[in-house]
């Protein structure tokens, strides 16, 4: 099984510009969420869905658009790029009731805006 | 009030050393919790989930006082391989998780 997995790894845009992260699961989870995480601050959520069809914001949700036409994917969409969305930005997927078992997370995407 | 407090560190020990972290949550309505481990620019990994009696696995035992609202993590005989960020999560309300910035730790030789 390949688990979550993300795209691109690594990634550097202008301030304004667009770009989808994308985020794949095979565990046919349910729940799947996008954090960002910045130095000293912990994993903050941008936002979420728990299921196909339905999406909810975070934490954080400011700049970010998401959708969920499938049970597997899950992309991120920054609309107009700022130097604040410098981050590390991380998939993570559940079952529903997530219970004692956690998240499974993407091997995450660094992400530069100058 | 950050909702997960923990402690930053550096947290330096020898190895073999026992090291334990404290992590202090505000919603007293939290569910259930974890410790997660994230190694340098790494995604974070699941290490284990805490049980309201306490639970081990192996060297690492993790306790829940929903009293004083607070989780802690002990590791036994540490080894050089534990040198990570620990994280520790709460679940505020179903799959609405709230992390911790992290502990680092580092054990030497």
């Amino acid at each position: 099984n390949a688990g979550v997995t993300q795209t691109p790894k690594f990634q550097v845009l202008k301030t304004g510009q667009s770009m989808t992260l994308q985020c794949a699961q095979d565990m046919n989870h349910e729940y799947m969420s996008w954090y960002r995480q910045d130095p000293g601050m912990g994993l903050r959520l941008i936002h979420y869905s728990v299921g196909a069809g339905i999406t909810d914001q975070g934490e954080v949700p400011n700049g970010y658009n998401v959708s969920r036409s499938t049970t597997e994917d899950f992309p991120l969409r920054l609309l107009s790029a700022a130097p604040s969305q410098t981050s590390v930005y991380f998939c993570a997927s559940s079952y529903l009731r997530t219970g004692n078992y956690g998240y499974t997370f993407g091997s995450g995407t660094r992400l530069t805006v100058v | 009030r950050k909702e997960v407090e923990q402690d930053p560190g550096p947290f330096n020990v020898p190895e073999g050393a026992t090291v334990a972290f404290n992590c202090t949550y505000s919603n007293s309505a939290s569910q259930s919790f974890f410790w997660y481990r994230q190694d340098c620019r790494k995604e974070p990994k699941l290490l284990m989930s805490v049980y309201s009696s306490g639970n081990e696995d192996g060297r690492f035992t993790a306790q829940l006082n929903r009293a004083s609202q607070y989780i802690s993590l002990l590791i036994r005989d540490s080894k050089l391989s534990d040198s990570a960020t620990y994280l520790c999560v709460v679940n505020k309300n179903n799959n609405d998780m709230r992390f911790g910035a992290g502990t680092r730790l580092t054990v030497k030789p």
